[in-house]
């Protein structure tokens, strides 16, 4: 019954590092996305994969790279962490089609100092 | 650009009241509408999903209403509990492709006290 996981829930970084946040999903879904939300700005749509394979922008992609490993897998990665990437990240999934239900992993609480 | 928005940012009300909660979207020509309830610290949970050919939905003690030519979505919450305590979103589908991407309001933080 885990839905969509995403790891690590927490992480602090020094300006310029990089890391991946990683997510996989377990329900056969086409579609994965991740989103960042801020406050005040709420959820912003950073890339999406609407099937295996492929990848799309969202609203906010510039300073993220992603990859669609599998079916399953949809990861984020940070090359060089900037303080303006300090956020809730938000992995999420569902079958593509528009009028299905979409469903959300726990987050990852991303600081750069 | 397809803009969401939702009022109020934030509601107390007393336990047992009933509530509306509003989402207005700047362009009519939306596909589907999703309310989402988020729990601090945690992710969200789908609570009703509005076709576009339809005018409400109901689950339990959520109605959740549809008006395109108006730009309106609303989350009716009946004999509000502090259990519902919460920040609800509303969450718009857009693109002309077969992918769902939605947009998402701010949220509305509700606070019922027992």
């Amino acid at each position: 019954n885990a839905g969509v996981t995403q790891t690590p829930k927490f992480q602090v970084l020094k300006t310029g590092q990089s890391m991946t946040l990683q997510c996989a999903q377990d329900m056969n879904h086409n579609s994965m996305y991740w989103y960042r939300q801020d406050p005040g700005m709420g959820l912003r749509l950073i890339y999406y994969s609407a099937s295996e394979g492929t990848t799309d922008k969202g609203e906010v992609p510039n300073g993220y790279n992603v990859s669609r490993l599998n079916k399953r897998e949809f990861s984020l990665r940070l090359e060089s962490a900037a303080p303006s990437q300090t956020s809730v990240y938000f992995c999420a999934s569902s079958d593509g089609r528009r009028g299905n239900t979409i469903y959300f992993g726990e987050g990852s609480w991303l600081t750069v100092v | 650009k397809q803009e969401v928005t939702q009022i109020p940012a934030a509601l107390s009300v007393p336990e047992g009241e009933n509530l509306v909660l509003n989402c207005s979207f700047t362009d009519s020509a939306i596909y589907n509408l999703q309310w989402f309830r988020q729990d601090p610290g945690k992710g969200l949970t789908s609570l009703l999903l509005i076709q576009s050919s339809q005018r409400e939905q109901t689950s339990g003690r959520l109605n959740a209403s549809l008006d395109k030519s108006s730009g309106r979505s609303t989350l009716y919450i009946a004999a509000s509990q502090p259990g519902d305590s919460a920040t609800y979103l509303c969450g718009l589908y857009q693109g002309s492709s077969n992918t769902g991407k939605l947009i998402f309001g701010q949220g509305t933080t509700l606070q019922v006290k027992p």
